[in-house]
């Protein structure tokens, strides 16, 4: 079945460090990914859609300049949390899928970043 | 008012017992409705969609109420391996979570 594979699960950074995130799918080519975040006891948010070979979209609330997104193939996006402070800390997850933007969606392990 | 709500939880159960779970979501137009099941830690994973006639996967029966805005999650014969967190997912546009509800099985 289609694989999303995410890089890497666990992250521990010292405040002001650029974190990038990997997606990729393994076994399919995602012109669409999404990328979530969710805090504890939260449920997961749409930060933004990945698209690739244009620039994604950013729900409300999220700044484009802090979370920057680069989807430069049809199986790789990146989300780069820039000089990242303690309150990005979170669990951030992406999922792509072979129909696009349809269901299912394919989750990838999700990474677990920890700014200190 | 959140776009989709679910029981608050944790929900406690002994094994083999019968859990239900409720969830309502705000928009009219919302076009498709899933149960995902979250791990600890880990990513949510699909466990069924949800049809307005209703729908049976084993031990897990879905149920829509479109003119209610209502989903709920039935499970039959908990298992200790049913611990999770239960997502409703609801899809109008966007894939819109709910915060889950807690549930752990005890032997």
């Amino acid at each position: 079945g289609a694989v999303v594979s995410q890089h890497p699960s666990w992250v521990i950074c010292k405040s002001g460090t650029s974190v990038k995130i990997e997606c990729r799918s393994l076994d399919f080519q995602a012109t669409t990914m999404f990328w979530y975040r969710q805090f504890p006891k939260q449920s997961l948010m749409l930060m933004a859609t990945s698209n690739e070979g244009s620039k994604a979209t950013y729900e409300q609330g999220v700044e484009k300049d802090k979370f920057l997104i680069n989807h430069a193939s049809l199986t790789l996006s990146t989300l780069t949390v820039t000089s990242a402070h303690p309150e990005d800390s979170s669990f951030y997850i992406c999922s792509a899928s072979p129909q696009g933007g349809r269901q299912p969606q394919h989750f990838g392990d999700g990474t677990r970043l920890s700014i200190l | 008012r959140k776009e989709v709500e679910q029981d608050p939880g944790p929900f406690n159960v002994p094994e083999g017992a019968t859990v239900a779970f409720n969830c309502t979501y705000s928009n009219s137009a919302s076009q498709s409705f899933f149960w995902y099941r979250q791990d600890c830690r880990k990513e949510p994973k699909l466990l069924m969609s949800v049809y307005s006639s209703g729908n049976e996967d084993g031990r897990f029966t879905a149920q829509l109420n479109r003119a209610s805005q209502y989903i709920s999650l039935l499970i039959r014969d908990s298992k200790l391996s049913d611990s999770a967190t239960y997502l409703c997912v609801v899809l109008g546009g966007k894939l819109i979570f709910g915060q889950g509800t807690e549930l752990s099985v005890k032997p």
